[in-house]
């Protein structure tokens, strides 16, 4: 069964400053997607981006952006210009066929964005 | 309104009670999912439907069952509920689930 593991229970990051949240997983499958997603404290789940396996680029979206390494299974995001409102969790998440079409989480990280 | 409800957003019940927890969605897509968190366990997938006539058991499903009772809507039930099952219980939709998934906002249930 695929895993995906999140090291980092918590992170802190100053306002205006980059973080790196890591997340590695296992497959043996080669084609799969990839998710960041973000749970504030409203506890809503909010897709923050999305890598397709297939593709070399790395995903962005504005600030956020993800350092993609295939052959090594990691899927970090970097936040850009930490904002407070980027404080959340945040769940990186695996889908594909081998997964049985269904999306397995890491534990998540805790992100604190201090002023 | 939202493109997957959840109801209620908030519960507490006794334990050995019946407890229904409601979702619907206005995505129009075929796949629903019930997902429970925990505190440091991420989300674990409960229980799944591929169309209204396919349900599946994921990783956690002893104490629940679901049903889903048209393609916009799915349920997820505790037959008799014990304080373990104390979680915040996610209901999501997803068309083939490469674009991710859409999530409720949330049941948070609280069994005493």
């Amino acid at each position: 069964a695929q895993t995906v593991t999140q090291s980092q229970p918590e992170m802190s990051v100053q306002e205006a400053e980059t973080v790196t949240l890591s997340c590695t997983y296992d497959t043996s499958e080669s084609d799969y997607y990839l998710f960041w997603y973000k749970q504030p404290p409203s506890r809503q789940m909010i897709l923050v981006i999305r890598q397709e396996a297939y593709k070399q680029q790395n995903a962005t979206e504005n600030r956020f952006s993800v350092n993609f390494q295939k052959a090594a299974k990691s899927f970090s995001l970097k936040i850009s210009d930490s904002q407070l409102g980027d404080a959340a969790m945040y769940f990186c998440a695996y889908y594909s066929g081998g997964s049985n079409y269904k999306l397995t989480f890491g534990k998540g990280t805790l992100l604190t964005v201090n002023p | 309104d939202a493109d997957v409800t959840q109801t209620p957003r908030n519960r507490i019940t006794k334990t050995g009670k019946r407890i229904m927890l409601e979702c619907s969605q206005t995505k129009g897509h075929d796949r629903m999912y019930w997902y429970r968190q925990d505190p440091g366990l991420g989300l674990r997938l409960i229980y799944y439907s591929f169309d209204v006539k396919d349900i599946n058991k994921g990783e956690i499903s002893d104490g629940y069952s679901v049903s889903r009772q048209a393609q916009a809507k799915f349920s997820l039930s505790l037959e008799s509920a014990i304080p373990n099952q104390t979680a915040l219980y996610f209901c999501a939709t997803s068309d083939f689930g490469t674009d991710g998934y859409t999530f409720g906002s949330g049941t948070r249930l609280t069994v005493v």
